[in-house]
């Protein structure tokens, strides 16, 4: 049974461009949470899907757009890269309220 | 505002000694918590979890202590062996929600000597 998997492990992007990220969560999950860790610091929550609609966002601009698909995938897209945005983007995946699990992240560097 | 806070920064011991890790945590609502370990260029991975209804829960050589009282939280790992090196961080989730936002806080960075 596959965890989460996340692509692409690594990537490096130039200010102002734009990324996308995916997520596979775990077999069995149908909630997607999108998380950004920067160096030495804990994950902080950027939104959560849940049945295809965003359910929770946490204090990121516009520029960080989402979506889940039917088979309860999702990508996490950020436009107009910015430098700040270099990162471990962590995408997270559960079923109801149980145990959260997490994919081993995206590294983007914004150069 | 919201936060979830660890004590030591950095916890050093030798192989074989037991280990504790503490968390303070502000929000009094949060009613379920997990502890991850994370390893130098990984994903956070779940060790143990607990609900706010328990004030003790143990796994595999991991035990999790809960005092609602003062707002504390503690991982107990037992014989630490070199391979338990990383961060570790608690996490938090606050009961009311529609989701399960985890709030983490800043980690703690063990170290086992050999």
């Amino acid at each position: 049974d596959a965890g989460v998997t996340q692509s692409p492990t690594h990537l490096i992007k130039t200010r102002g461009q734009q990324v996308t990220l995916r997520c596979s969560p775990k077999s069995g999950h149908d909630t997607v949470s999108w998380y950004q860790q920067a160096l030495g610091q804990g994950p902080q929550f950027i939104f959560q899907y849940y049945e295809e609609e965003e359910r929770q966002r946490g204090n990121f601009p516009d520029r960080f757009s989402g979506h889940q698909f039917p088979n309860y995938s999702s990508e996490l897209n950020v436009n107009a890269l910015l430098l700040g945005d270099s990162a471990l983007y962590l995408c997270a995946s559960s079923w109801d309220r149980d145990t959260i699990y997490f994919g081993e992240g995206s590294w983007l560097t914004v150069v | 505002g919201e936060s979830v806070g660890l004590h030591l920064p950095t916890l050093s011991v030798q192989e074989g000694d037991n280990s504790i890790i503490n968390c303070a945590y502000s929000n009094s609502a949060s009613d379920y918590f997990i502890w991850y370990k994370q390893e130098s260029g990984k994903g956070p991975q779940f060790i143990i979890d607990i609900r706010s209804n328990m004030d003790k829960r143990q796994g595999q050589r991991v035990t999790v202590l809960l005092n609602k009282t003062v707002k504390h939280l503690s991982l107990q790992i037992a014989a630490t062996q070199p391979g338990d090196s990383a961060v570790y961080f608690c996490a938090e989730i606050v009961d009311g929600g529609a989701t399960n936002k985890l709030i983490f806080g800043t980690g703690t960075l063990l170290a086992v000597q050999p």
